[in-house]
């Protein structure tokens, strides 16, 4: 079974653009959550969804979003993109949004904003 | 404080060595998961834990609900060993994951 895949691998952007992340998770996998690692603050999450909701939702400013698609497959936005955006992006799928649902993590999306 | 916090940030041990690394949290928690990042990125998710004790190979987790602590302990470690190990807990209130700020672990031959 193929694991969770994440494109691009790698992202440059400048200050004031935006930037679309995308996320297939595990075959048969219908959660998906999105998390940020920065050197400073760690691993945060970021926001979780399940059959096409957001069920959760991180403390990060509207500038980020997200959506699951019907396939599962999920994608997250930032707009306006500033400096402190630069991160690895991780997504993470499980075969539901139960707590107990191992969960399995993407390569991530490394993005740098110059 | 933090909500998770891990001990210790950075662990030096020779081959062989039993290596302990421990969790603690301030929330109630319906899970806790151990995770292993290797230099890249990736991250692997060890255990998942709700009570009692896990064994996978060389690596052991247990939990204590009622002191709110975890450790995760590698027997024999080996050079391969080398990662950043992540405690994570799902907040039972929010159900969302806090991160520890991760214990890196160096295993010299």
């Amino acid at each position: 079974k193929a694991g969770v895949t994440q494109t691009p691998r790698y992202l440059i952007k400048t200050r004031g653009q935006q930037v679309t992340l995308s996320c297939s998770p595990i075959s048969g996998h219908r959660s998906v959550s999105w998390y940020q690692q920065t050197p400073g603050q760690g691993l945060q999450f970021l926001f979780e969804y399940f059959s096409e909701t957001q069920r959760n939702k991180g403390n990060f400013p509207g500038r980020f979003s997200g959506r699951q698609f019907s396939n599962s497959r999920s994608e997250m936005n930032v707009s306006t993109l500033e400096l402190g955006d630069s991160a690895l992006y991780l997504c993470a799928s499980s075969l539901t949004a139960r707590a107990y649902n191992e969960q399995f993590f993407g390569p991530g999306t490394r993005l740098t904003v110059l | 404080k933090n909500e998770v916090e891990q001990s210790p940030q950075n662990l030096t041990a020779q081959e062989g060595e039993f290596i302990t690394i421990n969790c603690s949290y301030s929330v109630g928690i319906s899970a806790l998961h151990w995770l292993q990042q290797h230099p890249g990125g990736g991250i692997v998710s060890l255990f998942m834990l709700s009570s009692g004790k896990k064994k996978h190979g060389r690596l052991i987790a247990t939990i204590n609900i009622q002191e709110k602590h975890s450790s995760l302990h590698i027997t024999a470690s080996h050079p391969r060993d080398s990662a950043v190990y992540i405690c994570a807990v799902r907040s039972d209130n929010t159900d969302k994951l806090i991160f520890g700020t991760g214990t890196r672990l160096q295993v010299f031959p």
